[in-house]
């Protein structure tokens, strides 16, 4: 069955420290991986995408990395701010097949 | 250069009434996707619909959900006789076609209460 699992569910950090997010697929056929970022009460944004022959993403401070051969990406976030308080959402394409989604990590960045 | 938008942003109705939901895609964009998002829930793909072809049907829940597109643009999900675990936020994507990994764009939802 076509799964992304992230991890971890909810994540609490001081502002202006770093942070992973976890995200495990086992979509089959692999087309790409998207992370978006949802804040509350408004629809997802894309913030990277990778295929199959990348390694990693940058947008910002935020940092995607991918492993299609253990089928795990992580997004790196970087000297957080409180405005990355949102739900990180892992996406996986299979080409022609709809795109499978994680349920979200959920971060809150604190003063 | 508006976005992908939607309406009614919120929506409460009575279990048993019918909702129609509407979705303004990005102008050019010919693929246009519908999901619902519930409460600690991933998003769950409901339809797709590209250009003049058949549209995508194999995510809807039962055969009280419905949509169309008219004219290629603008979308309308119908959700006939509400039940309360239709509650949820509906969102609508859309996508400009031509490269294979193009981005979707997303609406902000409208969120569903059925009482």
């Amino acid at each position: 069955k076509n799964q992304v699992e992230q991890s971890p569910q909810s994540l609490i950090i001081l502002e202006g420290k770093n942070c992973t997010l976890q995200c495990n697929y086992t979509v089959s056929p692999f087309s790409n991986l998207r992370w978006y970022k949802q804040d509350t009460g408004r629809g997802p944004v894309s913030l990277t995408i990778m295929t199959f022959s990348e390694n990693t993403k940058s947008n910002g401070r935020y940092t995607a990395t991918l492993d299609a051969d253990t089928k795990q990406s992580s997004l790196h976030i970087t000297a957080s701010q409180l405005s990355d308080s949102a739900s990180y959402i892992c996406v996986v394409g299979g080409g022609n097949t709809p795109l499978v989604f994680g349920k979200g990590t959920r971060l809150s960045v604190i003063a | 250069g508006a976005g992908v938008s939607q309406s009614p942003s919120n929506k409460v109705t009575e279990k048993g009434k019918d909702v129609e939901l509407r979705c303004d895609p990005i102008s050019g964009h010919t693929a246009l996707y519908w999901y619902r998002q519930s409460l600690g829930q991933g998003l769950e793909f409901l339809i797709y619909f590209q250009g003049n072809s058949a549209p995508d049907k194999s995510g809807l829940p039962s055969d009280r959900f419905s949509a169309e597109r008219t004219g290629g643009s603008v979308s309308t999900l119908t959700i006939q006789r509400t039940q309360q675990e239709d509650s949820a936020v509906y969102l609508c994507a859309s996508r400009r076609m031509g490269q294979r990994e193009e981005t979707q764009y997303f609406g902000p939802g409208t969120r569903l209460l059925v009482l």
